[in-house]
């Protein structure tokens, strides 16, 4: 069965600090990653997306995340984070080719100082 | 625009109750989902459906059933409430073939006293 781990719970930053949220999976197979994000109050929506290509994708406000096949990783990314970045954000992987099913990591809550 | 809608935005339930969550979705989405979101475990599979009548059990259906009777609405059954079963509870749909991504609801935020 597929896991995710991500490394971080919690993550304080200053804004204009750069990011940089761990995420690791274990199926070694064909995978389709996300990274979604909830700000306070508000659904899931999506981040960004990993199919297949280059393994720098890059999505919404700024953030961007590498697909590292051999580390089975996928760190989401920013170089200068924002007060609004404040938000839960989560990994996500496929559970193998031709799956629609993912397995969420726990989340990582990121707080913004201004 | 995409939209998933759910019955609810907060419920509050006795304990031996039987509780229903509905979802709803306009896209003609095959794929619908039901998880449940706790602090600290992320999200976590209760159950998912991929045609009407179909159904596939999560990571944890324990104490929970499903019902899909119609394309656009996915329901999740709750048979008799417990106070463990407090919880966010968000509903997802997937596009067609190829798409992989998840739109979600805005969750229902079920409280079983």
């Amino acid at each position: 069965a597929q896991s995710v781990s991500q490394h971080n719970h919690h993550v304080i930053l200053s804004e204009a600090a750069s990011l940089e949220l761990g995420c690791n999976y274990s199926y070694g197979g064909t995978v389709n990653l996300f990274w979604y994000v909830q700000y306070p109050g508000q659904h899931l929506q999506l981040l960004l997306k990993y199919f297949s290509g280059d393994p720098l994708v890059k999505g919404i406000k700024g953030f961007e995340a590498e697909f590292i096949k051999s580390k089975f990783s996928f760190n989401l990314r920013k170089p200068s984070v924002q007060w609004s970045d404040t938000a839960e954000y989560f990994c996500a992987v496929t559970n193998g080719a031709g799956s629609y099913q993912l397995t969420f990591g726990k989340g990582t809550k990121l707080s913004v100082i201004p | 625009d995409v939209k998933v809608t759910q019955s609810s935005r907060y419920l509050v339930k006795r304990t031996g109750e039987k509780v229903f969550l509905e979802c709803v979705q306009d896209m003609d989405h095959e794929n619908m989902f039901w998880y449940r979101q706790d602090p600290g475990l992320g999200l976590r599979l209760i159950y998912f459906s991929y045609d009407v009548k179909m159904k596939e059990k999560g990571d944890i259906p324990e104490g929970y059933s499903v019902s899909r009777e119609k394309k656009e609405r996915f329901s999740l059954i709750l048979e008799s409430a417990s106070t463990n079963q407090t919880s966010m509870y968000l509903c997802a749909s997937i596009g067609g073939r190829l798409t992989y991504e998840q739109y979600f609801g805005p969750g229902t935020r079920l409280t079983v006293t």
